[in-house]
Formats: C-alpha cells, structure tokens, sequence
C-alpha cells in the first residue's frame, strides 16, 4: 500500500530556476495539501485542493502554483525559484472535509527537501 | 483566525519516565477539534491523539493521553514510560469542526529527546 509518494525527495536549484514537486496517492482521497516546514515555523499551508478541478490557497501561497486534474495527483509548481522557498515540502492527503468522520487525519508523504542556490 | 502555541522549544526526559508537552490555541469558535503529531527523525508525521472539544473526557491512546481545559484553551500532551522511540517532534494543530473546513493550523512544535 503505497500510500502517500512525493518526488523527488531532494533537489537542488539555482535562483530562478522552474521545478515541479508530484505528489500521488492511492486511496482515493478527495482532500490533498501541501505544506511547507522550515526550522522555528511548523507546518504552514501552501495550497490545497478538495476534489479534481478544485484548489484553494492556504496561508502561504505566494510563488507557488497546483492543479489537480485528476483525484490521485496533486503537483506544486515553483515557477522562479527564490531562496526564500528552500524548506522540506509535505504533500497530504484525507477522506474529504478535515473535521468529518475522520477529523485530522491527514496521512503524509516523506517529505521533499528543496534548496534553493 | 486560529493560532496554536507551543511554549516548549525542546524538552527532554529520561527513559521509562513521564514527560508533558504544552500547548495553547486562541480560537472564538467552540467546536473543534485538535491533535497531536508525531514527526520522528524519518519526517514522516503521524497522528497521535485526537480530541474533539464538545467532549469532556481527555483521550487516551495506550502511553500517550491528553489533559484537555476547554475553558483555559490548553491542549497538553502526556507521554508516561517514554521509550528511546519517542525521540521526535510533537505539534500541537488545531481545526474549526463547522461547516466545510479543510484548514489545519498547526502550532510551531517541541523536540522531545529521550535519553537512556
């Protein structure tokens, strides 16, 4: 059971440069997110989507773009890179409305560590 | 807005002995729900604990429980026989239980050491 999978787990960019974070799962989850975690800060929401066609930003959105054309997949583009985004980016996932059956129970990828030259 | 609070940077304790994580949550709301996270060294988060405000009674899962005052706005974590395996970080998130909300605030956490 795959889960929740992020690619790539690591990478590197220069300033300005373009990337794409992916982010797939395999239960059919309707709400998906991606958070970034930098040191003193916690999880801050970047963007998240509660069904295919539907994306909404979070607290942090600025630099970063999602779509969702499909419920298993839900990238986070980086369209001019910027040190300030080097952080380790989680993708997750839950049943639909975060405070329904299974309230909070968002299930995590392992991370993706960005830096940003 | 929400805000989550977690006073305790670091925190260490020593192995088979009991250890308590703060937090606290400004909200104006009165249901809700909140949690506990676990991130060990691996980042992959796993919920702990989950507590839904419109009940009395503090959870419990096996060594973990929460000690849960509404009316404080305190949401504390109890670890007790910490084992070297409880070496993560700990956050503390909350979530608005009305309407449609897909929203979780998560506070900015506390790493636990266990020691042997």
């Amino acid at each position: 059971n795959a889960g929740v999978t992020q690619t790539p787990k690591f990478q590197v960019l220069k300033t300005g440069q373009s990337m794409t974070l992916q982010c797939a799962q395999d239960m059919n989850h309707e709400y998906m997110s991606w958070y970034r975690q930098d040191p003193g800060m916690g999880l801050r929401l970047i963007h998240y989507s509660v069904g295919a066609g539907i994306t909404d930003q979070g607290e942090v959105p600025n630099g970063y773009n999602v779509s969702r054309s499909t419920t298993e997949d839900f990238p986070l583009r980086l369209l001019s890179a910027a040190p300030s985004q080097t952080s380790v980016y989680f993708c997750a996932s839950s049943y639909s409305n975060l405070a329904g059956v299974t309230a909070g129970e968002l299930f995590f990828g392992e991370g993706s560590r960005l830096t940003v030259l | 807005a929400q805000t989550v609070t977690q006073s305790q940077p670091e925190m260490s304790v020593q192995e088979a002995e009991t250890v308590t994580l703060s937090c606290t949550y400004d909200t104006s709301e009165s249901n809700y729900y909140l949690f506990w996270y676990k991130q060990p060294p691996s980042r992959q988060m796993i919920l702990v604990i989950r507590q839904e405000a419109y009940k009395q009674q503090n959870a419990t899962e096996n060594r973990f429980s929460v000690n849960f005052q509404k009316a404080a706005k305190s949401f504390s974590l109890k670890i007790s026989d910490s084992q070297l395996g409880d070496t993560a970080m700990y956050f503390c998130a909350f979530i608005y239980s009305g309407g449609s909300n897909y929203k979780l605030t998560f506070g900015k956490g506390t790493l636990l050491t266990v020691n042997p």
